[in-house]
């Protein structure tokens, strides 16, 4: 078993709709990252989260650290929203352990 | 500035090849990284540089070889890969490398082994 395990896999929604992506981690963490990756390969760091809710334009991101559970929340979905999301823990002092991401699409 | 730069953007590279991928920051951090990323799957960790001493190395084969002349740069030198090494080689940077630090990540080097 994975020790990060993401939901759902994939993901298509229409445009406007509410996004929740969720992440579950089975280890001993001191903080979770949400990144971005669009096709092309660039990733893009969204959240750092050691506990409770950030909130950053459209994207919320919140974390409970009892329940070793983290979800991402998109509001008002947008085309551009397109990407894969990917949820890891910082693992120990250095290591990061990547979920296997969820490849989210949003049509017009 | 708070980019990471990566050059080259493809390379494609013969088995018997020496090839080297760059990484370079100048937001002053201390703890650099290459990933290793295959297609449809998350990026996995292969060295940790920090203060510019290799902290972390993930049982990488001795064909890579990384090197940190600065603080400012990584270097990854290539040597008799195989065609399984290719894939996206992302170079990333924090402030420390205590894991507390968001990680900024460079836009990858596409590399092709034939």
């Amino acid at each position: 078993k994975n020790e990060v395990e993401q939901s759902p896999q994939n993901l298509t929604a229409q445009e406007g709709e509410f996004i929740t992506i969720n992440c579950s981690y089975s280890v001993g963490i001191s903080a979770l990252h949400w990144l971005q990756q669009h096709p092309g390969g660039g990733i893009v760091s969204l959240f750092m989260l050691s506990s409770g809710k950030k909130k950053h334009g459209r994207l919320i991101a919140t974390i409970n650290i009892q329940e070793k559970h983290s979800s991402l929340h998109i509001t008002a979905s947008h085309p551009r929203d397109s990407a894969v999301y990917i949820c890891a823990v910082v693992k120990g002092a250095q290591k990061l352990v990547f979920g296997q991401g969820t490849r989210l699409t949003i049509n017009p | 500035d708070t980019e990471v730069t990566q050059t080259p953007k493809h390379l494609v590279m013969g088995m018997t090849n020496k090839k080297s991928l760059k990484c370079e920051q100048h937001m002053g951090h201390r703890a650099m990284y290459w990933y290793k990323q295959k297609a449809k799957k998350p990026p996995e960790l292969m060295f940790v540089y920090s203060y510019e001493k290799l902290s972390i190395n993930e049982s990488v084969p001795s064909r890579f070889s990384p090197e940190c002349p600065n603080s400012s740069l990584l270097n990854l030198h290539l040597h008799a890969l195989q065609p399984e090494d290719s894939a996206l080689y992302l170079c990333a940077s924090s402030q420390t490398g205590t894991g507390g630090y968001e990680q900024y990540f460079g836009p990858g080097t596409r590399l092709t082994v034939t």
